[in-house]
């Protein structure tokens, strides 16, 4: 069973589309999250949720809204898509948020034409 | 805030020839120190967790340790399957400090 899913594995839309990456874990855990790799291969954390809470929200464009409709679920919708926006998207989900082992899904490929 | 820095940036072995990967992190307070492995294509695939100074992990080929200022990540007689980038994260500790601080990796190639 996959612990971490994410669909779609890859995304390739226009400029100015609206899209949605879907997470799903089935490891019982409290805590989801967002990171974004860019093409230098750098992980960076977009958001955090905890028990359907945001806790983290860095510094993204507000074009990102994630939400989360139950525990297991955090999906990332993304509006008016542009160039920069390109990256790899990876889910992860903890059993708590302090110290506890983060597992990543496979990750979505976005490519904004 | 946060930082962690990885070397080298691109490490080419051959096989059987043991070596160290190095983490170098500044961090206001460690409340975990994580490697992961990532394949190309794939999602990081979790490693270790060190906690505090001293502390170290084993699995097959790698040693994972832990100072102050720095974790290595030992690999042993390694073998063209360990070929991969290997990723070293801190989490910090103190209120809201729930997300994982990426190094940009080091990639590991293994020659047979």
């Amino acid at each position: 069973d996959t612990a971490v899913s994410q669909t779609p594995k890859y995304l390739v839309t226009q400029m100015g589309n609206d899209k949605s990456i879907k997470c799903e874990q089935n490891l019982g855990h409290d805590t989801m999250y967002w990171y974004k790799q860019d093409s230098k291969k750098f992980l960076k954390i977009m958001f955090s949720y905890n028990n359907k809470e945001l806790i983290i929200n860095e510094t993204v464009p507000n074009r990102f809204s994630p939400k989360s409709p139950d525990k297991a679920h955090l999906n990332l919708h993304i509006n008016s898509l542009e160039l920069g926006d390109s990256a790899v998207y990876f889910c992860a989900s903890s059993q708590r948020h302090h110290g506890d082992t983060q597992y990543f899904g496979p990750g979505t490929r976005l490519t904004v034409l | 805030e946060d930082q962690v820095t990885q070397s080298p940036e691109a490490l080419r072995l051959q096989e059987g020839e043991s070596s160290s990967l190095n983490c170098s992190y500044t961090v206001s307070g460690l409340r975990g120190l994580f490697w992961y492995r990532q394949d190309p294509g794939k999602g990081p695939e979790f490693l270790f967790t060190l906690y505090s100074a001293g502390e170290e992990k084993e699995k097959e080929r790698l040693k994972a340790t832990l100072t102050k200022k720095e974790s290595f990540l030992h690999i042993t007689a390694p073998k063209p399957e360990d070929s991969a980038t290997y990723l070293c994260a801190v989490q910090a500790s103190g209120a809201g400090s729930y997300q994982l601080t990426f190094g940009k990796g080091t990639k590991l190639s293994v020659i047979p």
